[in-house]
């Protein structure tokens, strides 16, 4: 799977939108990008994902760009309740082999101020 | 984090003792995952398994781990004569299926200490 770079840390202000930055330039061509995130003493939980196109669901969109080298999640307008760690992760879609372990590495502590 | 359920949320044991940790995957999902979380670490997967069969338990140690999913009832992730390392957050995590649109949805996990 392909690795994956994020900030280590972000903040951004009650109501404003956040961006949240990902990187992953060794991405193949069958690997969706994931993206979950951790509150505080809870398990993770599903962002959004996509493949190639921007997505869009009732949590944040997820822009990709068009050498999907990167791309941004973005939260349109933060809470104090997004406060969170968000994980970045690219999946491969092949149905063999090992696609379902998801590979967690540290994430972007976004913090949201009042 | 609704759907997925794991019990206790907390578990304390005394090196030697067993550990029993528990997870009823959401209604309709028959593939369930565990991963732990040691302090200041990212998950790490353990093992997946469908209803009855372990597919692939290639990141759980082959000492005193044992996962099972039973045709009825919730998951059990078994640790035996636990040790402090053992300490850690254990998660659980449900799909319908492994297809690339169907993502793995996770419990808010067990915390497990060991004194």
């Amino acid at each position: 799977d392909a690795k994956t770079t994020q900030p280590p840390s972000m903040d951004c202000a009650e109501g404003r939108a956040a961006n949240l930055p990902c990187n992953h330039s060794t991405i193949s061509g069958n690997e969706y990008v994931y993206w979950y995130r951790q509150i505080h003493s809870q398990g993770p939980q599903y962002i959004i994902h996509g493949l190639k196109n921007n997505e869009t669901n009732e949590m944040a969109s997820l822009i990709i760009t068009e050498d999907r080298k990167s791309s941004t999640l973005i939260l349109p307008h933060a809470t104090l309740r997004d406060t969170a760690v968000y994980y970045c992760i690219v999946r491969v879609v092949s149905s063999g082999g090992s696609n379902y372990k998801l590979t967690f590495g540290k994430g972007t502590l976004l913090t949201v101020n009042p | 984090n609704a759907g997925v359920m794991q019990n206790p949320r907390h578990l304390v044991r005394r090196r030697g003792q067993e550990a029993r940790l528990r997870c009823s995957p959401m209604k309709g999902h028959s593939h369930v995952y565990w991963y732990r979380q040691l302090p200041e670490e990212g998950l790490k997967f353990m093992v997946y398994l469908q209803k009855e069969n372990i597919i692939d338990e290639s990141g759980m140690p082959k000492e005193r781990f044992s996962a099972e999913f039973p045709k009825e009832g919730p998951s059990i992730l078994r640790i035996q004569q636990v040790v402090r390392g053992d300490s850690a957050a254990y998660f659980c995590a449900s799909s319908q299926g492994q297809g690339i649109n169907q993502p793995q949805h996770f419990g808010d996990g067990t915390r497990l200490s060991i004194l």
